[in-house]
């Protein structure tokens, strides 16, 4: 079956830049999508099809796309950033979603 | 404002059935694509299924940990999506959540357990 893969942890200290990578084969033709998840809450959708930012999510958040990767990075990282990145996207025919396994960001 | 509200978690016990709801509000629910989303304790996100629209053929996809357990079901008259899971088995305890992509709903907690 088809898989995503991110690294489990991610650490930086406030106000540098994090980035979180995303690896699957189909990446190069479908869009990926990231959520941030905080302890006991829904996951919040930071960024969609690899590089737009939802309104109301801060310009610190961006997306890009090289060929079976997407990055997430997140400049000038704030302590509230803290929590758990998921990427998602689809398999190559488009009818099943699948999503990373997650990556815990890490504000030192 | 975009509200998916889900209902219906609970305990059950291995072999058992459960049926989840989420009611829609604030979109177009007829011309949305719907999926169920869960997440077991602890662990990641896991896509379950999705039910497209009429207009679209209306196709459910599923998972193949779920499939032929649970179906998927809509009612745009209501603006309902639904979830009937069947031979419940304790790898299924986790939260369901229904979303439609950019939204997700505060998710509904079901716990298979003897």
């Amino acid at each position: 079956s088809y898989e995503l893969t991110q690294p489990p942890s991610v650490s930086v200290s406030p106000g540098q830049t994090a980035r979180i990578t995303c690896s699957g084969d189909a990446l190069p033709k479908r869009y990926a999508h990231w959520y941030q998840q905080k302890p006991g809450q829904a996951p919040v959708m930071v960024i969609y099809k690899d590089n737009e930012r939802p309104s109301g999510i801060p310009e610190r958040f961006s997306g890009s796309s090289s060929g079976t990767t997407v990055t997430l990075t997140i400049s000038a990282v704030r302590a509230e950033d803290e929590g758990d990145f998921y990427c998602h996207s689809a398999d190559s025919t488009g009818s099943y979603w699948v999503f990373g396994g997650g990556t815990k960001l890490t504000v030192l | 404002e975009v509200q998916l509200v889900e209902s219906g978690g609970g305990l059950v016990k291995p072999g058992g059935s459960l049926r989840l709801s989420c009611a829609a509000s604030g979109f177009t629910f007829s011309n949305a694509w719907m999926n169920w989303v869960r997440q077991a304790p602890g662990k990641g996100l896991e896509w379950v299924g999705r039910i497209k629209t009429k207009a679209d053929g209306g196709t459910i996809d599923y998972a193949a940990p779920v499939k032929g357990r649970f179906t998927i079901s809509r009612d745009d008259s209501k603006n309902m999506l639904y979830l009937q899971m069947n031979s419940l088995r304790t790898e299924d305890t986790a939260v369901y959540y229904c979303t439609i992509l950019l939204d997700w709903g505060q998710g509904a907690l079901v716990t298979v357990s003897s």
